[in-house]
């Protein structure tokens, strides 16, 4: 079963544009929804990460909005630069649970 | 400080080996998990540890896997026969302790591929 649904699968941006990818779960219970990054041949590291008492998060060109009735957040990239260029996982989770990450998006940023 | 470290990197087998992945967590953390990551595929969560226990694993894919924590430390995630379809990026990832908000650091996984 999969608790964390993310799209699109992959997405180009040209240097600049914004990027812009969507979570969807379904576990009401959740209550931490962290963002992370993974460049090829390294681990996925933490990017940023939101709670659901608050509607979005910036730090820098990255941010959080999140919906809580729809149950969907969505990472926005502004600016987005080549070296932005990484899969990036949406992911969930709750009090002492595991986290359940979305299949990936793969983000290509043009110069 | 030194990150999450696996070995070996890069592991080539032939079908119905055995084989053996090695995990070194952050030093003082004591939550431990292992993800498989296919291609194309997101992440796929296989078991947790906190200390030496691993109190759920039901995550691993069939009873050919299997893996251990010695010492609060080093993990090994353990494939019998292995099989084709066995290939892929295994990943470890470690936290200060198990819980929503505690962050978990990656290691640059170990990829499998099984001939």
């Amino acid at each position: 079963q999969q608790q964390v649904k993310q799209s699109p699968q992959s997405l180009i941006v040209q240097k600049g544009g914004i990027s812009i990818i969507n979570c969807a779960y379904e576990n009401t219970a959740f209550d931490y929804f962290p963002w992370y990054q993974q460049f090829p041949g390294k681990g996925p590291a933490l990017l940023i990460a939101i709670r659901p008492d608050v509607s979005e998060k910036k730090e820098g060109r990255f941010t959080i909005s999140f919906n809580k009735s729809a149950k969907q957040f969505s990472l926005h990239i502004m600016d987005s630069q080549p070296g932005d260029s990484a899969t990036y996982f949406c992911a969930a989770s709750w009090a002492a649970n595991d986290m359940r990450f979305g299949a990936g998006t793969r983000l290509t940023v043009k110069p | 400080g030194a990150g999450v470290s696996q070995s070996p990197s890069n592991k080539v087998t032939e079908k119905g080996k055995d084989v053996e992945l090695r995990c070194d967590p952050i030093s003082g953390h004591t939550a431990l998990y292992w993800y498989r990551q296919s291609l194309g595929q997101g992440l796929e969560f296989l078991i947790y540890f906190q200390g030496n226990s691993a109190p759920d694993k039901s995550g691993l894919p069939s009873d050919r896997f299997s893996a251990e924590r010695t010492g609060g430390s080093v993990s090994t995630l353990t494939i019998q026969r292995t099989q084709q379809e066995d290939s892929a990026v295994y990943l470890c990832a470690s936290s200060l302790a198990r819980g929503s908000y505690n962050e978990q650091f990656f290691g640059p996984g170990t990829r499998l591929t099984v001939l």
